[in-house]
């Protein structure tokens, strides 16, 4: 089945070591977000790619990067986490233009930082 | 004052019942509405997708858009204990420059129970 898939699903850091997150997709859509939902919060912004073209949000932390090296592939780089950075981080897919414009969400990455 | 408010819950309710979520928000812009499921430890599932004002039925589901009063509504008739999840509202607006960003609501703890 077409979908997408995040990697790892749980992630433990300790304070200050950088992290990578990996999100793939099967869907070949051309527009790829990265959300943060911390506990009991709503899904946040921090940046998404439509095709190449790479859009950060006005209040996504420096400390925050994506790469995009093809389609179906984009990292998170967190540079140096903080304990304010232990959340969900969910991946999400969309086609654009489409018929719907519906975004495709990953299980997401649980990152703990100790 | 937060662009989408969705009250929290939780929500409690018998098998069978009609659970009635809704959000407000503050931004007459917002054109597409959307309301997704989300289990617990997983990535949302998008649930239903209106634009502008009106209503929508799929199966069990009902949402409904008031754009002159600002609010949404997701109504699930004959609730089942596999629905019990958290209820999120999200909405965009059409165009612009961060294409397809979502603002999501808090998110509603729906619990149904046997």
């Amino acid at each position: 089945d077409a979908m997408v898939i995040q990697n790892p699903r749980y992630q433990v850091t300790q304070f200050g070591k950088p992290v990578t997150l990996s999100c793939s997709q099967t869907l070949n859509h051309n527009v790829m977000y990265w959300y943060q939902q911390k506990s009991s919060q709503a899904p946040k912004l921090l940046f998404h790619y439509y095709d190449k073209d790479f859009n950060n949000e006005a209040d996504t932390p420096d400390n925050f990067q994506s790469r995009r090296p093809n389609t179906s592939f984009c990292f998170l780089d967190i540079r140096s986490p903080g304990l304010g950075d232990a959340a969900m981080y969910l991946c999400a897919t969309m086609i654009s233009p489409g018929v719907t414009d519906t975004q495709y969400f990953g299980p997401g990455t649980r990152l703990t930082v100790l | 004052q937060k662009e989408v408010e969705q009250d929290p819950g939780p929500l409690s309710v018998p098998e069978g019942a009609i659970v009635s979520l809704n959000c407000t928000y503050s931004n007459s812009a917002f054109q597409y509405f959307m309301w997704y499921r989300q289990y617990s430890r997983k990535g949302p599932e998008l649930l239903m997708y209106t634009y502008s004002s009106g209503n929508k039925e799929d199966g069990r589901f009902t949402a409904q858009v008031d754009k002159s009063s600002k609010y949404i509504s997701l109504f699930i008739r004959d609730s089942q204990p596999s629905d019990s999840a958290t209820y999120l509202c999200a909405m965009r607006f059409a165009g612009g420059t961060s294409y397809g960003k979502l603002t999501f609501g808090q998110g509603t703890i729906l619990t149904v129970h046997p």
